[in-house]
């Protein structure tokens, strides 16, 4: 079945830098790609979405890449900021099904 | 107003007890969702539910019951609590149709087994 592997599981940065996180997946035939947030004690909080006609997507300082060829997704933090703190989780989901499998997740700090 | 609650948010409970972990979303979603969290698994499926009175098997059901009473609400039964089903529980739900895989969580219920 689908594979889905995230890097990096720790990330640093500091205030006003970039922050990318890569997700690999193996099933050519996933079409949604998702990015979800979850903050300390919370639940997990949709970020963005994609479908697989969509290579690049970019919304409120985020960017997602969608490389089909590589099977890679990633999600850029254009100037992140310590409120950008937190657990990101990838997700691929097939087209015909249900389920939706999630990275393992990276936990993001922003240094001040 | 969210969308998406868990009750309890917390809960212990002995070794060999019945736990009832319940999810209610006033999203008018088709689909419900339950999942646990782990340190280094991610979040992994237990059961999920596309329609009321009806249950399915995620990746990891042994252990569990799920009850979709309505479509509102969806529980999660654990009849003999273990040790190993101490996590971080999750309920989620999504539309049916294109927009499934866009999934709402609710605040999670933390699990302590004793």
């Amino acid at each position: 079945g689908e594979q889905v592997e995230q890097r990096p599981p720790h990330l640093s940065v500091r205030e006003g830098d970039s922050a990318i996180i890569i997700c690999t997946y193996t099933d050519s035939a996933t079409a949604y790609f998702s990015w979800y947030k979850q903050e300390a004690g919370a639940g997990l909080q949709l970020l963005m979405s994609v479908l697989s006609n969509v290579d690049r997507k970019e919304e409120q300082g985020l960017t997602v890449l969608l490389n089909k060829k590589d099977k890679r997704l990633s999600l850029n933090l254009t100037a992140a900021h310590p409120g950008d703190s937190a657990v990101y989780f990838c997700a691929v989901s097939p087209t015909n099904a249900y389920k939706v499998i999630f990275g393992k997740g990276t936990h993001l700090h922003v240094l001040p | 107003e969210a969308a998406v609650t868990q009750s309890p948010r917390s809960k212990v409970a002995v070794t060999g007890g019945k736990v009832t972990l319940s999810c209610h979303q006033t999203n008018n979603h088709d689909y419900m969702y339950w999942y646990r969290q782990d340190t280094g698994h991610g979040l992994r499926l237990i059961h999920y539910s596309y329609v009321a009175d009806s249950t399915e098997k995620g990746d990891i059901p042994d252990g569990y019951k799920a009850s979709r009473p309505s479509q509102e609400n969806f529980s999660l039964i654990l009849e003999l609590a273990s040790l190993s089903q101490t996590a971080v529980y999750f309920c989620a739900s999504s539309e049916l149709g294109d927009n499934y895989a866009e999934q709402f969580f609710g605040p999670g219920t933390r699990l302590t087994v004793l």
